[in-house]
C-alpha cells in the first residue's frame, strides 16, 4: 500500500506557481521522497526526489519539512502542458519498485 | 538522459492469442526491471519484478503462467500475455533503475503498451 496521502485534485492558473502537498507521516529514515507525473496515456515521468534537504532542478523544487512527515512539490510557472496526475512516493534505497497511490490530478487553467 | 523504450505502443489481439511486449533500456544496463499494469482511471499496480538471468518475482494475485516474463539480457525484458482475454485489456508499463549510486537512483518508465483484447 502507498504510504503517502495527496489531495485528489487541484487547479492552478497558467503562469502561477503550483504547490502540490504530500503527507508521509510514517516515512522511515532510509526512505526517499520521489515525485513523478503521468500525462494521459503515457508512462510516468520522473520529476525530482530528495531525502531531507530541499532539492531543485530544471523542472521543479521539492520542499521537505524538517520532520520529513510531509513535502511540497513546486512547479514555479505552471503551463498547460503541466496538466497531469502527480504522484508522491516514498521508497527505500536500493533496486526497489515504486508503489503508486492515487496521486493528485493537477489541472492548469488558461 | 536514461531512456526506457517499450514496444509496441498499441496492440489489438483476439481472445485466446498471446501478445509479447518488449522493454528495452537504451543507454544503460538494467539488471532489474519492473512491470506495472494500469486500468482506466486507476493508478499503476506493480505486477512483477524482472531480474536478468533469473526467474521473475510476481506480486500476489498475478498469475505467473499467464504473464510470462523473460529478462535474458541486461537491456531487454519481455512480458508475454498468454491466452489473452478481454479482462486483460489494460495499459502495461515497464520501468528500470538508471545506473548511479543505487541507494537513490530513480526509476525511469517506458511509454506503455495499450493492449486491447477483442
Amino acid at each position: 500500500d502507498a504510504k503517502t496521502t495527496q489531495p485528489p485534485s487541484m487547479d492552478c492558473a497558467e503562469g502561477r506557481a503550483a504547490n502540490l502537498p504530500c503527507n508521509h507521516s510514517t516515512i522511515s529514515g532510509n526512505e526517499y521522497v520521489y515525485w513523478y507525473r503521468q500525462i494521459h496515456s503515457q508512462g510516468p515521468q520522473y520529476i525530482i526526489h530528495g531525502l531531507k534537504n530541499n532539492e531543485t532542478n530544471e523542472m521543479a523544487s521539492l520542499i521537505i519539512t524538517e520532520d520529513r512527515k510531509s513535502s511540497t512539490l513546486i512547479l514555479p510557472h505552471a503551463t498547460l502542458r503541466d496538466t497531469a496526475v502527480y504522484y508522491c512516493i516514498v521508497r527505500v534505497s536500493g533496486n526497489t519498485p515504486l508503489v503508486f497511490g492515487k496521486g493528485t490530478r493537477l489541472s492548469v487553467i488558461a | 538522459g536514461a531512456v526506457v523504450s517499450q514496444h509496441p505502443s498499441r496492440v489489438i489481439c483476439k481472445s485466446g492469442t498471446s501478445v509479447k511486449i518488449e522493454c528495452r533500456s537504451l543507454d544503460f544496463q538494467a539488471t532489474t526491471m519492473f512491470w506495472y499494469r494500469q486500468f482506466p482511471k486507476q493508478s499503476l499496480m506493480l505486477m512483477a519484478t524482472s531480474n536478468e538471468g533469473s526467474k521473475a518475482t510476481y506480486e500476489q494475485g498475478v498469475e505467473k503462467d499467464k504473464f510470462l516474463i523473460n529478462h535474458a539480457s541486461l537491456t531487454l525484458s519481455t512480458l508475454t500475455v498468454t491466452s489473452a482475454h478481454p479482462e486483460d485489456s489494460s495499459f502495461y508499463i515497464c520501468s528500470a533503475t538508471t545506473p548511479g549510486p543505487t541507494y537513490n537512483s530513480p526509476l525511469h518508465f517506458g511509454n506503455g503498451t495499450r493492449l486491447t483484447v477483442t
